[in-house]
C-alpha cells in the first residue's frame, strides 16, 4: 500500500532557482526520510526528520513537517544542474517487517 | 560510508529457473534489506534481516525467500523466476536504528522471459 505520495511528480525549473516537492502520507509516522536517486544508481539518503520535529536543515536543504496534516516538503535552494535527480519521501511507522514505505518519487531537472 | 556490493548487476533467466543475488557489506551492519522498485510502485520491501540468521517477510515476499549465514552476507532467491519479478532489485542496510537512514547498493537489473 502506498503511504507516502511525492507531489508534483515531475518539476523543471532553471539553475539557480529553488526546488520544493512535497509528500503526503496516511498513517501516524515515527520518522519520514528523504533520499534522492540518480539515473541506473541506488538511492542516497538525504536528511530524517522525526515526528518531534517540525523543521531540519542540512547544507542547501529544509525539510518541514506538518504531523496534523500529514505532510512534509523538501526545499533545495540555489538549485544546481548535479541536483537533476528522482527524490522519494519514505516513512517508518515503527514496525520492522514493514520497512520504509516509499512514494513514487519526483523527477527533478535543473535547466542549465 | 558503507559499502555495499550487489551481484550480478544484470541477469536475464528464464522463466521457472531459480536465481540468486547476492548481497554483500564491509561494515557489520546489523539491519539488511532487499526491496525491489518498479514503474508506478516505488520501492518496496520484500525481506529483511536484524541479524545472522533472522529474517522477516516484507509487503512482497511471496516467491522469494533470503538467507543470511554471516554478517556480511544477504542472498535473495527466486525458487522459481516468474515474469513479474522483472525488476530492480536493491540491497540495503540501516546506518542507524531499523530503517533509518538506508544505505543502498546500486542495484540488479533482472529480467525474467
Amino acid at each position: 500500500s502506498q503511504q507516502g505520495e511525492e507531489d508534483p511528480q515531475a518539476l523543471s525549473i532553471q539553475e539557480g532557482e529553488n526546488a520544493t516537492m512535497n509528500c503526503s502520507y496516511k498513517t501516524s509516522i515515527n520518522n519520514l526520510q528523504w533520499y534522492r536517486q540518480n539515473s541506473g544508481r541506488g538511492l542516497v539518503h538525504l536528511i530524517l526528520i522525526r515526528s518531534n520535529e517540525r523543521e531540519k536543515h542540512s547544507g542547501r536543504l529544509r525539510v518541514t513537517l506538518d504531523t496534523s496534516k500529514k505532510s512534509s516538503s523538501l526545499l533545495i535552494t540555489a538549485s544546481r544542474a548535479a541536483d537533476t535527480a528522482s527524490y522519494f519521501c519514505a516513512t517508518d511507522t515503527g514496525g520492522g517487517a514493514d520497512g520504509l514505505t516509499f512514494g513514487k518519487g519526483t523527477h527533478l531537472i535543473i535547466q542549465p | 560510508d558503507a559499502g555495499i556490493t550487489q551481484s550480478p548487476r544484470h541477469k536475464v533467466t528464464e522463466t521457472g529457473t531459480p536465481v540468486t543475488l547476492r548481497c554483500h557489506q564491509t561494515e557489520n551492519h546489523r539491519y539488511m534489506y532487499w526491496y525491489r522498485q518498479d514503474p508506478g510502485h516505488g520501492l518496496r520491501l520484500i525481506h529483511y534481516s536484524y541479524g545472522v540468521k533472522d529474517t522477516d517477510k516484507g509487503e512482497v515476499s511471496d516467491g522469494y525467500s533470503v538467507s543470511r549465514s554471516k554478517t556480511e552476507d544477504f542472498l535473495l532467491t527466486l525458487e522459481s523466476a516468474t515474469s513479474s519479478q522483472t525488476s530492480v532489485y536493491f540491497c540495503a542496510i540501516s546506518q542507524g536504528a531499523t530503517n533509518e537512514k538506508l544505505f543502498f547498493g546500486s542495484g540488479t537489473q533482472l529480467s525474467v522471459l
